[in-house]
């Protein structure tokens, strides 16, 4: 199994430039989570999904869009990218939402100027 | 919203010494976490901690969940090279969801 992987490992875009960050497992499961982390404050949730067709917000969820058409995958869509945006984003998955052994991807440094 | 606080930031210690850290909140959890990440890696769980006052090990690493349900400790016993990288501690509220700690930054000096 390759567990979760995430593409690319490094981006840079400019302000107003729209992308998708991929991210797919294949260990069958349900739930999977796009996370940030930034300096000093460790890991904040952006948004989630306990299933294909089915996404919620999570603590920072301003500026991105998900969508899950099918169980392997949950792409992370940056609209119009903001230098705030600027981050290590990870993608994760597990077997349920209070399954505590979440799998975490390699992460995508994302650089936005 | 709920908030965790992890102490220290940072910690710079000689291989062989014992490592404590610690994460406190206002708010109640269900469950504490322990995660280390590697550089350039995404976070591993080290250990998972469901009731107040268990004590569980794993290997050098030994953590507790405070008997008042808020606060969570790491200890590394023995430290070496590789326990290098950042820990981090997350509590699971009754939502379900993980409210991740800022993160403790270890260097260990041969």
């Amino acid at each position: 199994n390759a567990g979760v992987t995430q593409t690319p490992k490094f981006q840079v875009l400019k302000t107003g430039q729209s992308m998708t960050l991929q991210c797919a497992q294949d260990m069958n499961h349900e739930y999977m989570s796009w996370y940030r982390q930034d300096p000093g404050m460790g890991l904040r949730l952006i948004h989630y999904s306990v299933g294909a067709g089915i996404t919620d917000q999570g603590e920072v969820p301003n500026g991105y869009n998900v969508s899950r058409s099918t169980t392997e995958d949950f792409p992370l869509r940056l609209l119009s990218a903001a230098p705030s945006q600027t981050s290590v984003y990870f993608c994760a998955s597990s077997w349920g939402i209070s399954w505590d052994e979440q799998y975490f991807g390699p992460g995508t440094r994302l650089t936005v100027t | 919203g709920q908030q965790l606080n992890q102490s220290p930031q940072s910690m710079f210690i000689q291989e062989g010494e014992d490592v404590s850290m610690n994460c406190t909140s206002s708010s109640i959890f269900n469950t504490w976490l322990w995660y280390k990440q590697d550089p350039g890696e995404g976070p591993v769980l080290l250990i998972a901690l469901y009731k107040a006052g268990e004590l569980t090990s794993n290997g050098r690493l030994t953590a507790q969940f405070g008997i008042t349900r808020k606060d969570s400790f790491l200890n590394i016993s023995a430290s070496i090279p590789s326990d290098v990288g950042i820990y981090f501690c997350a509590g699971r509220s009754n939502t379900g969801k993980l409210i991740f700690g800022q993160g403790t930054t270890l260097q260990v000096k041969p």
